[in-house]
């Protein structure tokens, strides 16, 4: 079937670090792929997504890559602020699952100052 | 401002008692969504609307209902609340297929005791 596995968290950084939560999805079919980012209280919302291979995501200094080859979707930003402190799910869509979002368990971040 | 509008936010019931979470899309989406949100599990499917006059199981659809009132709306029913219904509970909306991502409800708190 169709999955998504995201790195384990929580992740713990202090400002300025380089961030990056990994993400592999299951190869079936061609699915776009998703970050979205969820703050505390707040729904979810789409941070970013690429919807073929090669593609490059990115928004508000976060970026992600869809690798066919290693079938991952990792996240990263070089210097993290501490309003970026959130959690973070990696989400497939498409393929054989037509439009249904399939999302990973959630990494929480913590930024400290 | 245009979105997904769901009611109530807050919602505590006993074990038995019956509830309808109200969802509301104004940006004329074909296809809408109910997820549940679990610690560590990210968030799982239970009914989704492909398209008005249509509904399908998710990955959890046990011990719920739901009804796609017209384009707009897309309620959630919980006949007989159990605890194991504890839960963030979140609606979404999409164009067809979803490709282009969700968008995403504020997110309605239940707890059963």
């Amino acid at each position: 079937g169709n999955s998504v596995t995201q790195m384990e968290g929580p992740v713990t950084l202090s400002e300025e670090a380089f961030l990056t939560i990994n993400c592999t999805y299951t190869a079936t079919g061609y699915p776009s792929l998703f970050w979205y980012v969820q703050y505390p209280g707040e729904g979810l919302q789409l941070l970013l997504k690429a919807t073929k291979a090669d593609d490059k995501g990115s928004n508000k200094g976060f970026e992600a890559t869809y690798r066919k080859e290693t079938t991952s979707f990792h996240l990263e930003k070089g210097s993290v602020q501490v309003s970026d402190s959130a959690v973070y799910f990696c989400a497939r869509a498409g393929g054989t699952s037509y439009g249904k979002l399939t999302f990973g368990q959630g990494t929480i971040l913590t930024v400290h100052p | 401002n245009a979105g997904v509008t769901q009611t109530p936010k807050f919602q505590v019931l006993k074990t038995g008692q019956s509830m309808t979470l109200q969802c509301a899309q104004d940006m004329n989406h074909n296809s809408m969504y109910w997820y549940r949100q679990d610690p560590g599990m990210g968030l799982r499917l239970i009914y989704y609307s492909a398209s008005e006059g249509t509904t399908d199981k998710g990955e959890v659809p046990n011990g719920y209902n739901v009804s796609r009132l017209n384009k707009r709306e897309f309620s959630l029913r919980l006949e007989s609340a159990a605890p194991s219904q504890t839960s963030v509970y979140f609606c979404a909306s999409s164009e067809a297929w979803g490709e282009g991502g969700y968008t995403f409800g504020s997110g309605t708190r239940l707890t059963v005791v």
